[in-house]
């Protein structure tokens, strides 16, 4: 299957600073890429869509100056946690899909956990 | 909006048995796909099985299968000769049949515990 990659596995930084975090479709040009946020214990949440070329699409209670998508080409997207606190502290998930198709497969990353002190 | 809901937060399953994920959702579209993913300890989302939901058939994956009942909005995963390296948790997720790629809604997820 399509692969998908994300850089860095895991991160620690202090309160205050911003951190970046890239997902990579490796075999497969990815028209959209989904981020996700997930608590200890607790599902997925969808926090945002993007599109290559486009700005992305945030869900409800998610703050877009706080959480800055770029999908600045069809293999990567990059999610920029800016002036992170301890509450932003969860994995995060990236998932991409190579097709604008409904039927297209959304194929997962492996997740980053962010730590910040 | 469409909601997923799983009521089993957790399930036990002894070696070579079978087990059953429940996993009941809420819709007004006709047309839709549902999945159950799983993820290992590992945290790597992992496809198990697919349903179109246009399709009567319920769907198989090897020693996986679904019991797919639209009237009922019901949807749920049957794992026969269940495996230690089944363990893990167990995601069953909405997606909208669109013209366009479209978010998936996940449900609150089962941990299953397979033991010896």
């Amino acid at each position: 299957g399509a692969v998908v990659s994300q850089h860095p596995s895991w991160v620690i930084c202090k309160s205050g600073t911003s951190v970046k975090i890239e997902c990579r479709s490796l075999d497969f040009q990815a028209t959209t890429m989904f981020w996700y946020r997930q608590f200890p214990k607790q599902s997925l949440m969808l926090m945002a869509t993007s599109n290559e070329g486009s700005k992305a699409t945030y869900e409800q209670g998610v703050e877009k100056d706080k959480f800055l998508i770029n999908h600045a080409s069809l293999t990567l997207s990059t999610l920029t946690v800016t002036s992170a606190h301890p509450e932003d502290s969860s994995f995060y998930i990236c998932s991409a899909t190579p097709g604008t198709s409904g039927r297209s497969e959304q194929f997962f990353g492996p997740g980053t956990r962010l730590t910040v002190l | 909006a469409q909601t997923v809901t799983q009521s089993q937060p957790e399930m036990s399953v002894q070696e070579a048995e079978t087990v059953t994920l429940s996993c009941t959702y809420d819709t007004s579209e006709s047309d839709y796909y549902l999945f159950w993913y799983k993820q290992p300890p590992s945290r790597q989302m992992i496809l198990v099985i697919r349903q179109e939901a246009y399709k009567q058939q319920n769907a198989t994956e090897n020693r996986f299968s679904v019991n797919f009942q639209k009237a009922a909005k019901s949807f749920s995963l049957k794992i026969s000769d269940s495996q230690l390296g089944d363990a893990a948790m167990y995601f069953c997720a909405y997606r909208t049949w669109t013209g366009t790629a479209s978010k998936l809604t996940f449900g609150t997820g089962t941990r299953l515990q397979v033991t010896l």
